[in-house]
């Protein structure tokens, strides 16, 4: 089931900070974020695994809630160079296997 | 450039047919994953492979199938082509299974 990110669309100003949210339905192993600019392909920035491991870019942060099946990615200071769209992928983790499921992204614009 | 290569970049097709996407992943990277992304669909997530075996499986249709060769590129076949099939189809790989690195994608076009 899709992870459910809000908002759909922010619009900033440079500096101004942002929070984008995505939950889901079901118990998470792990939640990713990428962002996606027009016409180009998806760039990794977090990764944050059940237990509190976190991997990604130092000036990208987030939290994740293991109980709550929750993760948020906070933007700080934003800059031009921000804008896309962020997507939140989640990971599940069962007597099947492994399942990815990304959410249905968050469109960010950041203006001078 | 994440290293990743996808061919071809661009694919116009018709209705019934069959198609070979191709990806080869960054030097060193085992596993591969392959996405689909259209404009009502979003991101799916299709399947992935490590060092040659199917690893986990999403919402690839039975019409699609994929394989991970001895040299670490991968494939992905689309046969019996539906209007519905045309989106952008990226493949990603990982050398431990967190960050994925995203190939520039094939966008497949079915008339």
């Amino acid at each position: 089931q899709q992870p459910v990110q809000s908002p759909q669309a922010v619009i900033l100003r440079e500096g101004e900070d942002a929070v984008i949210n995505c939950s889901s339905s079901k118990a998470l192993y792990s939640v990713h974020w990428y962002r996606q600019k027009h016409g180009e392909a998806p760039v990794f920035l977090m990764i944050l695994l059940k237990g509190g491991e976190q991997k990604g870019h130092e000036k990208i942060s987030a939290s994740f809630n293991e109980k709550k099946q929750q993760s948020s990615l906070y933007l700080t200071a934003s800059q031009l160079s921000y804008s896309g769209t962020y997507f939140c992928g989640t990971e599940n983790r069962d007597n099947y296997g492994q399942n990815f499921v990304f959410g249905p992204g968050t469109r960010l614009s950041v203006l001078p | 450039d994440s290293g990743v290569t996808q061919t071809p970049k661009h694919l116009i097709t018709a209705t019934g047919q069959r198609v070979t996407l191709r990806c080869s992943p960054r030097s060193g990277d085992l596993s591969v994953y392959w996405y689909q992304q259209s404009l009502d669909q979003g991101l799916q997530f299709l399947i992935q492979y490590y060092n040659g075996e199917e690893r986990a499986k999403g919402n690839i249709l039975e019409r699609f199938s994929a394989q991970q060769f001895p040299d670490l590129h991968s494939e992905l076949n689309l046969s019996s082509l539906e209007l519905g099939d045309s989106a952008l189809y990226f493949c990603a790989s990982s050398v431990n299974g967190y960050e994925q690195y995203f190939g520039p994608g094939t966008r497949l076009t079915v008339t």
